[in-house]
């Protein structure tokens, strides 16, 4: 079945660390997306990417940063430099073929809390 | 001012309710806009999608665009319990461009 995959579900750091978080698609979507969701504030943009090695900030990058050597991957790195980094993470992907909506299809989350 | 607003809930309805769900939004440029149902604890996943104003329809759903007044609607007819969710409105001005997401509304459909 074509899908997104996010890994850990879980995930628990202690304040200082760096932790990255995983993201595989293997739906030949062209772009990938980051988002943060935090409690009555909606989805966040952090970063996104529309091709291969090359990806662009979204509105909340700082203390984030992303790599995008594979189509299918897309990981996100959370850095100590990353005030409030406790959260729920989404990831997802979209074909970009110009026609329709951008339609967005996500993966299911890793839950990141900083202890 | 957000750019997408959306009354957070939670709302609570019995089973067989028509439900209705609102955003409103300050970008006039906005043409497409989109509802994703978000169950606890898994990702968004897509409900319908609708271009510039009107009407579209799909099974018990229906969404409204309202482009005049900056507002968009869901309404879900003979509400069932597996409707009980967050709901996300989202939007984008080109087909490619980044898409804004509303906080979602939650609802719960009580049997």
């Amino acid at each position: 079945d074509g899908g997104i995959t996010q890994s850990p579900k879980y995930l628990f750091r202690k304040e200082g660390q760096n932790v990255t978080l995983s993201c595989e698609q293997n739906l030949n979507h062209d772009a990938m997306y980051w988002y943060r969701q935090d409690p009555g504030q909606g989805l966040r943009l952090i970063y996104y990417s529309q091709i291969v090695n090359d990806f662009q900030k979204g509105d909340i990058a700082e203390g984030y940063s992303v790599s995008r050597e594979k189509k299918e991957s897309f990981p996100l790195t959370v850095t100590s430099a990353q005030k409030n980094p406790t959260a729920f993470y989404l990831c997802a992907s979209s074909i970009t073929s110009g026609s329709g909506a951008n339609v967005l299809t996500f993966g299911a989350g890793s839950r990141l809390t900083v202890l | 001012q957000k750019e997408v607003e959306q009354d957070p809930g939670p709302l609570s309805v019995p089973e067989g309710a028509i439900v209705s769900l609102n955003c409103t939004y300050s970008n006039s440029a906005f043409q497409y806009f989109m509802w994703y149902r978000q169950y606890s604890r898994k990702g968004p996943e897509l409900l319908m999608y609708t271009y510039s104003s009107g009407n579209k329809e799909d099974g018990r759903f229906t969404a409204q665009v309202d482009k005049s007044s900056k507002y968009i609607s869901l309404f879900i007819r003979d509400s069932q319990p597996s409707d009980s969710a967050t709901y996300l409105c989202a939007m984008s001005v080109t087909s490619y461009d980044k898409v804004i997401f509303g906080p979602g509304t939650s609802l719960s459909v009580i049997p």
